[in-house]
């Protein structure tokens, strides 16, 4: 299985927005909703914030947003906050070759 | 409350196996696909595999397909992950996680604080 494309980095201010990308192929974002995204911090095991494209799971703050166009899917985190902080990293279902999961390389957001 | 409990990592030589297990509580168990996966150090991370929930269906990485194996206990609530014939590439913290659905891969929604495996000499 291929990684899904993400950029290796983001930055934005307190207060900003910034969004991240997910490219892939027909065969896993562009095919299915079953498109997710996971936040993790140093040392930490990663934690979900975006399911099924564009939703949250209770708990997530609505700063917090997905969304899909074609083979690419996005995630919107507005009103930065210093604890956003982390690495970001998109995963799809997918039947490339063979069934199973495919990871993007993951996104460092870094606050400034 | 839903929690996820690896264990049974360790060092190991090139070309040896390991049992990683993966304790669940708090759920229905017996109702959940689970994942393995897992993250080289300063790297992201990979999926590893995928069970249903009923341990009928199996999927892999092509990085680990035909030398690790995914399997279940559900009387006992446990996952496991057989690792053989082990290289120095499958080195990783690896994580247990829950998926919402118990059929095919969606999300993970409860994850392990992970075990850590090194293969060296």
């Amino acid at each position: 299985q291929s990684a899904l494309t993400q950029p290796a980095s983001v930055s934005g201010s307190p207060g900003q927005s910034i969004t991240i990308s997910c490219t892939g192929t027909s065969s896993d974002v562009g095919g299915y909703d079953y498109v997710s995204w996971y936040q993790q911090h140093p040392g930490k095991a990663p934690k979900v914030v975006v399911y099924e494209v564009s939703n949250r799971p209770s708990g997530v703050s609505n700063r917090f947003s997905g969304s899909k166009s074609g083979n690419t899917a996005s995630l919107t985190i507005s009103g930065l906050q210093a604890e956003d902080e982390a690495d970001y990293y998109c995963i799809s279902y997918t039947s490339s070759n063979t069934v199973g999961v495919v990871f993007g390389g993951g996104t460092k957001l870094t606050v400034l | 409350q839903v929690q996820l409990v690896e264990s049974g990592g360790g060092v190991v030589q090139p070309g040896g196996s390991l049992r990683l297990s993966c304790a669940a509580s708090g759920f229905t168990f017996s109702s959940s696909g689970m994942h393995w996966v897992r993250q080289a150090p300063g790297k992201g991370l990979e999926w590893v595999a995928f069970l249903r929930y009923d341990g009928n269906n199996k999927y892999y990485a092509d990085s680990v397909k035909g030398r690790f194996t995914i399997s279940r206990d559900n009387s006992n609530n446990t996952l496991y992950l057989q690792m053989n014939s082990l290289r120095a590439e499958d080195t990783a913290l690896y994580y247990c996680a829950k998926d919402r659905f118990a059929l095919i891969p969606n999300y993970m929604d409860v994850w392990g604080k992970g075990t850590t495996v090194t293969v060296s000499s």
